[in-house]
């Protein structure tokens, strides 16, 4: 079944210590979305990709990265984790054509920074 | 600024009773869509209204959207234990095509008692 992917589903790291998170998509929707959701609390946009252009939502602090190096994967970079990163990370997909087009998520990936 | 504010924040019902949740927001949008999530899972899409459109069924579902008062509701109808998760309501803003983009609100928690 077509799907968005995410691996690992739970991933600990450090303080400070680099972290990527992966998703991927067999769906080959043009738009890749990173969400950061926090207990009990709304997701938030960090950024999307259109193809290969980045859009970075104004308030994703700089110490969050993103990578897609083609259609099928994004990566989500966290290059210094600190405590009030941990949460969970939400990919989505949209096949961005029309603006009507749901987002299809991912099963998340929960990060604990120790 | 976040969009969707969801009413009430927590909910407790009965098997077989129906449910209700409100959503407000601030901005003119394209669409309104709601989605559930099952504890430390991914968003599922349930249903989209269009800002044209003032009410959508699927399935136990329905959905009504009031583009004057800036609302919505959603009905599950003959709940079932199944359907304890939180929902959460989430606006299409006026950008277009992949520059548009879902803003979520912080959720309503379900709680379906067998």
């Amino acid at each position: 079944d077509a799907m968005v992917i995410q691996n690992p589903r739970y991933q600990v790291t450090q303080f400070g210590k680099p972290v990527t998170l992966s998703c991927s998509q067999t769906l080959n929707h043009n738009v890749m979305y990173w969400y950061q959701q926090k207990s009990s609390q709304a997701p938030k946009l960090l950024f999307h990709y259109y193809d290969k252009d980045f859009n970075n939502e104004a308030d994703t602090p700089d110490n969050f990265q993103s990578r897609r190096p083609n259609t099928s994967f994004c990566f989500l970079d966290i290059r210094s984790p600190g405590l009030g990163d941990a949460a969970m990370y939400l990919c989505a997909t949209r096949l961005g054509l029309v603006v009507y087009e749901t987002q299809y998520f991912g099963p998340g990936t929960r990060l604990l920074v120790l | 600024s976040q969009q969707g504010e969801e009413d009430p924040q927590a909910l407790s019902i009965q098997e077989g009773e129906n449910a209700t949740m409100n959503c407000s927001y601030k901005t003119s949008i394209n669409n309104l869509q709601w989605y559930r999530q099952n504890s430390g899972r991914g968003l599922v899409h349930l249903i989209l209204i269009r800002s044209n459109e003032r009410e959508k069924h699927s399935g136990r579902l329905r959905v009504t959207l009031d583009t004057s008062k800036k609302s919505s509701s959603l009905l599950i109808t003959a709940s079932r234990a199944a359907d304890t998760a939180s929902y959460f309501c989430a606006t299409d803003g006026r950008g277009t095509g992949a520059n548009s983009k879902l803003t979520f609100g912080k959720g309503i928690t379900l709680s379906v008692r067998p």
